[in-house]
């Protein structure tokens, strides 16, 4: 089906692990954003992409590696799990920038670290 | 860097009362963006305003944004259970980022 995707949808891991979530779009849109939410302060910006291979630092983005290798592909990965990661993460896509097209958001992955 | 504020926080009002939320930001935003979060849900876009002044209406919903292009507020009339949520503003400046507001979370007593 067309849309936005994220897997997993709840994960649960140990502290000093890796852990990589995956974002998958096919609209073929050029930018991606990831984003946490916790409460108390939104959604926070991690890192987003222009494009393929264009990746940038968003607000928060210690922590957290990101590639794009492929345009409907945006994987986030946590290098070494702490428990200040536990949070949802979102991905979104958005066709442009230019004006601001609408950003579409995935169903978000529930991460919790132990 | 760029900041989104938005306030309030939290807001319960009982059905049937107005609600607004307002937005702030510290820089001169390109456009604005509102977005809507159900409960256990994600964000869903509801409106862009992109010129200085702009009022956007869906029904309800009243979208203001400022003269100088760096505040915003949604209001809704006549609060429904349906408006339940968390409703965001998001700016970008320049091209690409977009930065959320903190939120606010709506809640009403039926």
């Amino acid at each position: 089906d067309a849309g936005i995707t994220q897997s997993p949808r709840y994960k649960i891991t140990e502290t000093g692990r890796q852990v990589t979530l995956m974002c998958h779009q096919t609209w073929s849109h050029s930018y991606m954003f990831w984003y946490r939410q916790d409460l108390g302060h939104g959604l926070r910006l991690i890192y987003y992409s222009a494009a393929a291979d264009i990746t940038d630092k968003g607000e928060v983005p210690d922590g957290y590696v990101v590639s794009r290798s492929k345009t409907e592909n945006f994987p986030l990965t946590l290098e070494s799990a702490t428990r200040s990661q536990t949070s949802v993460y979102f991905c979104a896509s958005s066709e442009s920038a230019g004006l601001g097209t609408e950003a579409f958001f995935g169903q978000g992955t529930r991460l919790t670290v132990v | 860097g760029q900041q989104v504020m938005q306030i309030p926080q939290y807001q319960h009002v009982q059905e049937g009362e107005d609600f607004t939320t307002y937005c702030n930001s510290s820089t001169t935003l390109s456009n604005i963006q509102w977005y809507k979060q159900r409960p256990g849900g994600h964000p869903v876009f509801l409106i862009q305003l992109v010129k200085s002044g702009e009022v956007k209406k869906q029904k309800r919903l009243t979208f203001q944004f400022g003269e100088a292009k760096k505040n915003s507020s949604l209001h809704i009339t006549a609060t429904q259970t349906t408006d339940v949520g968390t409703y965001f503003c998001a700016g970008r400046q320049g091209a690409q980022k977009l930065v959320f507001g903190q939120g606010t979370r709506l809640t009403i007593n039926p």
